[in-house]
């Protein structure tokens, strides 16, 4: 079955860059997701990319996905303190998600 | 904007018992799903279900599960006999049919405590 591996702990400055990474076996998953979850909260959807796509744009995130590699990032830039979470890469079909087990982004002051 | 929602928030059991978690999906969507995260560890996949039936199930998901959608909003979780490893908080996702529309929208989850 699919394995995806994140890193467990980023800690960034604020207004620097974060870029967390994620790696996947699974060279024919369809969609790539990453999800934000805040303390006691459930998982927010941040953005996706399609297979077909190696870069997204949405504001502050840019995804880029390296097909060959089996690799995902994703990039916050101007990280403020409320992006402060764990962030979880997911990637599968839209019938079925594989998470990875999330890194958690501390946004030092 | 709408949200799936789940009740309770938190759910404490003793072991052997039986616990029935509840959804309520985004009133459009089609798919629905359940997924858990035990403590400190990954989001994991337990079942998809569409069309009154199940779509798609892990090994995780065995006899002492089962999922139901009784009316038009309502998606439930059943546990019949909880073991201690039950423990964890369970995410009810749904999405809408198709399309570009293939996000799948989460719940803020159920934390289940068997005791």
């Amino acid at each position: 079955g699919e394995d995806v591996e994140q890193s467990l702990f980023l800690s960034v400055r604020e207004g620097d860059s974060s870029v967390i990474n994620c790696t996947y076996t699974d060279s024919s998953s369809t969609y790539l997701y990453w999800y934000k979850q805040e303390p006691g909260a459930g998982l927010q959807l941040l953005t996706y990319i399609f297979s077909n796509m190696d870069m997204k744009q949405d504001q502050r995130l840019t995804v880029l996905l390296n097909k060959k590699d089996k690799h995902l990032s994703l990039r916050i830039a101007d990280t403020q303190t409320g992006d402060s979470a764990i962030y979880f890469c997911a990637v599968g079909s839209a019938r079925q998600l594989t998470f990875g087990s999330g890194t958690q982004l501390t946004v030092l002051p | 904007e709408p949200e799936v929602t789940q009740t309770p928030s938190h759910q404490v059991t003793q072991m052997g018992q039986e616990v029935i978690l509840r959804c309520v999906p985004i009133s459009n969507h089609l798919y629905f799903y359940w997924y858990r995260q035990i403590l400190g560890q990954k989001v994991e996949f337990l079942v998809s279900f569409y069309n009154n039936e199940i779509s798609e199930k892990s090994e995780i998901f065995d006899d002492q599960f089962s999922v139901e959608r009784p009316d038009g909003s309502n998606f439930t979780l059943k546990i019949r006999s909880t073991k201690l490893e039950d423990s964890a908080m369970y995410f009810c996702a749904s999405r809408p049919r198709g399309g570009l529309d293939n996000e799948q929208f989460f719940g803020p989850g159920t934390r289940l405590t068997v005791l």
